[in-house]
């Protein structure tokens, strides 16, 4: 079955940085885009962009350029997300999951379990 | 940018009725639109995608309907464990964003 497990917990202090992994089992991992979503404590979800599995190139959404780096290791079908000069409001659940194509696009249908990212002095 | 806009925010029912939310998009997203489920300290999950095409596993009282920039998800008689909050999300350009979520709550 298909599963996207991702790393636990980090508490990080403002300005250091924090990886997330992302570990896809269960189908070819090179076959579907992975994406990332931020939820920050009570709000919404907020698309941060995806990576090409095949190729490995990123796309940011507006809004996480810059310290935000998405990277993979197809050898253990993993996914990266790194987070840089840590800001206080990153503290947020960080989400990834496969977008694989239905119909006419391509849309998410297994999600990470989401792993809490808290910054605080 | 397509900003997606969702109404109501907040939606009190009771089990057995029906609800509909509505997502409008900033401008036409054709039918690449899809609804989320989320319940508390859970990932969403797909329901609905292409705007009328329920995912794998999705009851039948789920429908979506629209094209275009309006959208409409509706659950026909509401089970109580549908109250969550729905998002809708549009995959059009290269920038794939959320709606700020409908949180259907029991009345």
């Amino acid at each position: 079955q298909v599963q996207l497990v991702q790393s636990g917990s980090e508490l990080k202090k403002p300005g250091a940085s924090v990886k997330v992994s992302c570990t896809a089992s269960g189908y070819t991992f090179t076959t579907c885009t992975i994406i990332w979503v931020r939820q920050a404590p009570g709000q919404g979800l907020e698309w941060m962009g995806w990576i090409n599995t095949n190729a490995g190139n990123p796309t940011y959404a507006q809004g996480f350029t810059g310290r935000f780096v998405f990277s993979l290791d197809t050898s253990v079908s993993t996914a990266y997300l790194q987070i840089s000069s840590l800001k206080d409001e990153d503290t947020a659940v960080y989400y990834c999951a496969r977008s694989k194509i239905y119909g006419s696009g391509t849309y998410s249908d297994y999600w990470g379990q989401g792993t809490l990212v808290t910054v605080s002095s | 940018e397509i900003v997606l806009t969702q109404s109501p925010a907040t939606l009190s029912l009771s089990p057995g009725e029906r609800a509909t939310l509505s997502c409008r998009a900033s401008q036409s997203v054709s039918n690449y639109l899809a609804w989320y489920q989320q319940k508390p300290g859970q990932a969403p999950r797909l329901l609905i995608y292409d705007a009328s095409n329920r995912a794998s596993g999705i009851p039948a009282r789920f429908s979506g309907s629209g094209s275009g920039t309006d959208f409409t998800l509706t659950i026909s008689s509401l089970e109580p464990e549908d109250f969550a909050v729905y998002y809708c999300q549009q995959r059009s350009n290269w920038q794939h964003a959320f709606g700020q979520g409908t949180k259907l709550e029991i009345k």
